[in-house]
Protein backbone atom coordinates (compact mmCIF):
# COMPACT_ATOMS: atom_id res chain seq x y z
CA UNK A 1 0.00 0.00 0.00
CA UNK A 2 0.79 3.82 0.18
CA UNK A 3 3.36 5.06 2.28
CA UNK A 4 3.85 8.98 2.77
CA UNK A 5 6.42 10.24 4.89
CA UNK A 6 7.01 14.09 5.90
CA UNK A 7 9.44 16.15 6.92
CA UNK A 8 9.92 18.09 9.27
CA UNK A 9 7.72 17.33 12.09
CA UNK A 10 8.20 20.54 13.67
CA UNK A 11 8.95 23.49 12.17
CA UNK A 12 9.41 26.88 13.86
CA UNK A 13 9.41 30.42 11.35
CA UNK A 14 9.31 34.24 12.75
CA UNK A 15 6.38 35.93 11.15
CA UNK A 16 7.01 37.01 7.63
CA UNK A 17 9.31 34.44 6.94
CA UNK A 18 8.84 31.28 4.28
CA UNK A 19 8.32 27.55 6.04
CA UNK A 20 8.18 24.74 3.82
CA UNK A 21 7.07 21.22 4.45
CA UNK A 22 8.50 17.99 2.17
CA UNK A 23 6.55 14.77 1.72
CA UNK A 24 7.47 11.83 -0.25
CA UNK A 25 4.94 8.79 -1.34
CA UNK A 26 5.83 5.42 -2.36
CA UNK A 27 2.61 4.47 -5.09
CA UNK A 28 3.75 5.99 -8.30
CA UNK A 29 -0.53 5.46 -9.32
CA UNK A 30 -0.98 8.24 -6.84
CA UNK A 31 -2.23 11.26 -8.33
CA UNK A 32 -3.89 13.70 -5.90
CA UNK A 33 -1.86 15.27 -3.39
CA UNK A 34 -4.09 17.47 -0.77
CA UNK A 35 -2.66 19.24 2.11
CA UNK A 36 -4.67 19.88 5.14
CA UNK A 37 -4.14 22.00 8.49
CA UNK A 38 -4.91 21.03 11.72
CA UNK A 39 -5.95 23.50 14.82
CA UNK A 40 -5.79 22.43 18.06
CA UNK A 41 -9.12 20.46 18.62
CA UNK A 42 -10.76 20.87 15.00
CA UNK A 43 -10.59 18.40 12.41
CA UNK A 44 -8.35 18.60 9.00
CA UNK A 45 -9.42 21.97 6.95
CA UNK A 46 -8.28 21.49 2.85
CA UNK A 47 -5.90 23.95 2.10
CA UNK A 48 -4.81 23.64 -1.22
CA UNK A 49 -4.32 20.39 -3.31
CA UNK A 50 -2.61 19.27 -6.54
CA UNK A 51 -2.78 16.70 -9.33
CA UNK A 52 -0.63 15.00 -11.18
CA UNK A 53 -1.14 16.09 -14.78
CA UNK A 54 0.01 19.71 -12.78
CA UNK A 55 3.63 20.08 -11.37
CA UNK A 56 2.96 23.69 -9.36
CA UNK A 57 -0.12 25.06 -7.97
CA UNK A 58 -0.95 28.54 -6.32
CA UNK A 59 -3.06 30.06 -3.88
CA UNK A 60 -2.02 33.51 -2.99
CA UNK A 61 0.41 32.63 0.01
CA UNK A 62 0.17 29.02 -0.34
CA UNK A 63 1.97 26.89 -3.58
CA UNK A 64 2.77 22.97 -3.84
CA UNK A 65 4.79 21.75 -5.95
CA UNK A 66 4.42 18.29 -7.48
CA UNK A 67 7.82 16.00 -9.13
CA UNK A 68 6.22 12.75 -10.15
CA UNK A 69 9.85 11.42 -11.18
CA UNK A 70 11.09 11.65 -7.63
CA UNK A 71 7.55 10.96 -6.14
CA UNK A 72 8.07 14.01 -3.99
CA UNK A 73 5.81 17.16 -3.48
CA UNK A 74 6.03 19.85 -0.88
CA UNK A 75 3.79 22.94 0.47
CA UNK A 76 5.60 26.25 0.48
CA UNK A 77 3.73 29.11 2.72
CA UNK A 78 5.22 32.79 2.77
CA UNK A 79 4.82 36.06 4.31
CA UNK A 80 4.18 34.08 7.35
CA UNK A 81 1.12 34.61 9.72
CA UNK A 82 0.68 33.78 13.83
CA UNK A 83 -2.61 31.91 12.70
CA UNK A 84 -1.00 30.17 10.12
CA UNK A 85 0.49 28.04 13.10
CA UNK A 86 -1.14 24.69 13.05
CA UNK A 87 -0.29 20.83 12.10
CA UNK A 88 -0.19 20.38 8.51
CA UNK A 89 -0.59 17.06 7.31
CA UNK A 90 0.06 15.99 3.27
CA UNK A 91 -1.98 13.13 1.98
CA UNK A 92 -1.57 10.62 -0.90
CA UNK A 93 -4.47 8.93 -3.06
CA UNK A 94 -4.76 7.15 -5.75
CA UNK A 95 -8.52 8.86 -6.68
CA UNK A 96 -11.18 6.29 -8.98
CA UNK A 97 -9.62 3.06 -7.95
CA UNK A 98 -8.97 3.37 -4.40
CA UNK A 99 -10.45 6.49 -2.10
CA UNK A 100 -8.59 5.74 1.26
CA UNK A 101 -6.25 9.00 1.82
CA UNK A 102 -2.73 8.01 3.04
CA UNK A 103 -1.27 10.78 4.94
CA UNK A 104 2.38 12.04 6.56
CA UNK A 105 2.69 11.82 9.86
CA UNK A 106 2.07 16.03 10.41
CA UNK A 107 4.21 18.89 10.71
CA UNK A 108 4.02 21.06 13.57
CA UNK A 109 4.42 24.70 12.34
CA UNK A 110 5.01 27.42 14.98
CA UNK A 111 5.05 31.58 14.13
CA UNK A 112 6.73 33.84 16.04
CA UNK A 113 6.13 37.27 16.49
CA UNK B 1 -22.70 24.09 2.47
CA UNK B 2 -22.97 23.98 5.94
CA UNK B 3 -20.14 21.77 6.16
CA UNK B 4 -19.87 18.19 7.52
CA UNK B 5 -21.05 18.02 11.18
CA UNK B 6 -20.00 15.45 13.72
CA UNK B 7 -22.14 14.17 17.20
CA UNK B 8 -21.01 13.88 19.55
CA UNK B 9 -17.64 16.42 19.58
CA UNK B 10 -16.57 14.56 23.38
CA UNK B 11 -17.19 11.58 24.35
CA UNK B 12 -16.00 9.92 27.64
CA UNK B 13 -16.47 6.33 28.48
CA UNK B 14 -15.67 3.49 30.55
CA UNK B 15 -14.06 0.53 29.19
CA UNK B 16 -16.59 -2.45 28.16
CA UNK B 17 -19.42 -0.42 26.97
CA UNK B 18 -20.89 1.09 23.82
CA UNK B 19 -20.69 4.14 22.44
CA UNK B 20 -22.02 5.65 18.72
CA UNK B 21 -21.12 8.04 16.93
CA UNK B 22 -23.19 9.98 14.07
CA UNK B 23 -22.14 11.86 11.09
CA UNK B 24 -23.49 14.47 8.83
CA UNK B 25 -22.19 14.90 5.34
CA UNK B 26 -22.19 17.77 2.85
CA UNK B 27 -25.60 17.57 1.20
CA UNK B 28 -25.33 15.41 -1.62
CA UNK B 29 -21.95 14.26 -1.17
CA UNK B 30 -22.69 10.29 -2.52
CA UNK B 31 -18.76 9.18 -0.65
CA UNK B 32 -18.40 9.38 3.24
CA UNK B 33 -15.47 8.15 5.01
CA UNK B 34 -14.05 7.50 8.93
CA UNK B 35 -11.11 7.80 9.72
CA UNK B 36 -9.32 7.48 13.09
CA UNK B 37 -6.48 9.89 13.89
CA UNK B 38 -4.39 9.36 17.33
CA UNK B 39 -1.76 11.84 19.65
CA UNK B 40 0.57 12.83 16.86
CA UNK B 41 -0.39 10.87 13.71
CA UNK B 42 -2.16 11.63 10.88
CA UNK B 43 -5.73 10.14 9.87
CA UNK B 44 -5.85 6.51 9.58
CA UNK B 45 -8.66 5.22 7.03
CA UNK B 46 -11.49 3.03 8.69
CA UNK B 47 -13.77 2.69 6.16
CA UNK B 48 -16.37 4.37 3.57
CA UNK B 49 -19.44 4.49 1.96
CA UNK B 50 -20.52 5.47 -1.80
CA UNK B 51 -24.45 5.94 -0.85
CA UNK B 52 -25.50 3.38 1.34
CA UNK B 53 -22.85 0.77 0.20
CA UNK B 54 -20.00 0.00 2.26
CA UNK B 55 -17.56 -0.28 -0.33
CA UNK B 56 -13.72 -0.93 1.98
CA UNK B 57 -13.09 -1.71 5.53
CA UNK B 58 -9.24 -1.50 7.10
CA UNK B 59 -7.97 -4.15 8.96
CA UNK B 60 -7.80 -1.51 11.55
CA UNK B 61 -11.60 -1.65 12.02
CA UNK B 62 -11.65 -5.58 13.92
CA UNK B 63 -15.31 -6.85 14.64
CA UNK B 64 -16.06 -4.80 17.69
CA UNK B 65 -16.77 -1.73 15.06
CA UNK B 66 -19.85 -1.40 12.50
CA UNK B 67 -20.59 1.16 10.65
CA UNK B 68 -23.64 2.15 8.44
CA UNK B 69 -25.21 4.11 6.82
CA UNK B 70 -28.99 3.46 6.20
CA UNK B 71 -30.19 5.69 3.25
CA UNK B 72 -26.88 7.08 2.04
CA UNK B 73 -27.26 10.08 4.04
CA UNK B 74 -26.18 10.45 7.54
CA UNK B 75 -24.00 7.11 9.05
CA UNK B 76 -23.32 5.91 12.44
CA UNK B 77 -20.02 4.38 13.25
CA UNK B 78 -20.56 1.66 16.79
CA UNK B 79 -17.74 0.41 19.38
CA UNK B 80 -18.90 -2.01 21.24
CA UNK B 81 -17.12 -3.51 24.30
CA UNK B 82 -14.37 -0.39 24.08
CA UNK B 83 -10.88 -0.87 24.83
CA UNK B 84 -8.50 1.84 26.18
CA UNK B 85 -6.82 1.68 22.92
CA UNK B 86 -9.88 2.57 21.33
CA UNK B 87 -8.96 6.05 22.92
CA UNK B 88 -8.78 8.73 19.82
CA UNK B 89 -10.40 11.36 17.72
CA UNK B 90 -12.93 9.59 14.83
CA UNK B 91 -13.28 11.58 11.60
CA UNK B 92 -15.98 11.59 9.51
CA UNK B 93 -15.27 13.20 5.56
CA UNK B 94 -17.31 13.40 2.79
CA UNK B 95 -16.45 13.71 -1.23
CA UNK B 96 -19.31 14.49 -4.04
CA UNK B 97 -17.35 11.16 -6.27
CA UNK B 98 -18.62 11.78 -9.81
CA UNK B 99 -15.02 11.30 -11.47
CA UNK B 100 -11.62 10.92 -10.38
CA UNK B 101 -10.75 14.51 -10.49
CA UNK B 102 -14.13 15.33 -8.26
CA UNK B 103 -13.02 13.29 -5.40
CA UNK B 104 -11.81 15.82 -2.88
CA UNK B 105 -12.67 14.85 0.78
CA UNK B 106 -13.99 17.36 3.64
CA UNK B 107 -13.48 16.60 6.98
CA UNK B 108 -15.98 17.31 10.20
CA UNK B 109 -14.38 18.14 13.40
CA UNK B 110 -14.17 14.46 14.68
CA UNK B 111 -15.66 13.12 18.02
CA UNK B 112 -13.10 12.85 20.44
CA UNK B 113 -13.55 9.30 22.42
CA UNK B 114 -11.68 8.86 25.80
CA UNK B 115 -12.30 5.37 27.31
CA UNK B 116 -11.41 5.21 30.85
Amino acid sequence: GENVEQHPSTLSVQEGDSAVIKCTYSDSASNYFPWYKQELGKGPQLIIDIRSNVGEKKDQRIAVTLNKTAKHFSLHITETQPEDSAVYFCAAIVTGTASKLTFGTGTRLQVTL
Amino acid sequence: DTGVSQDPRHKITKRGQNVTFRCDPISEHNRLYWYRQTLGQGPEFLTYFQNEAQLEKSRLLSDRFSAERPKGSFSTLEIQRTEQGDSAMYLCASSSYRSASTDTQYFGPGTRLTVL
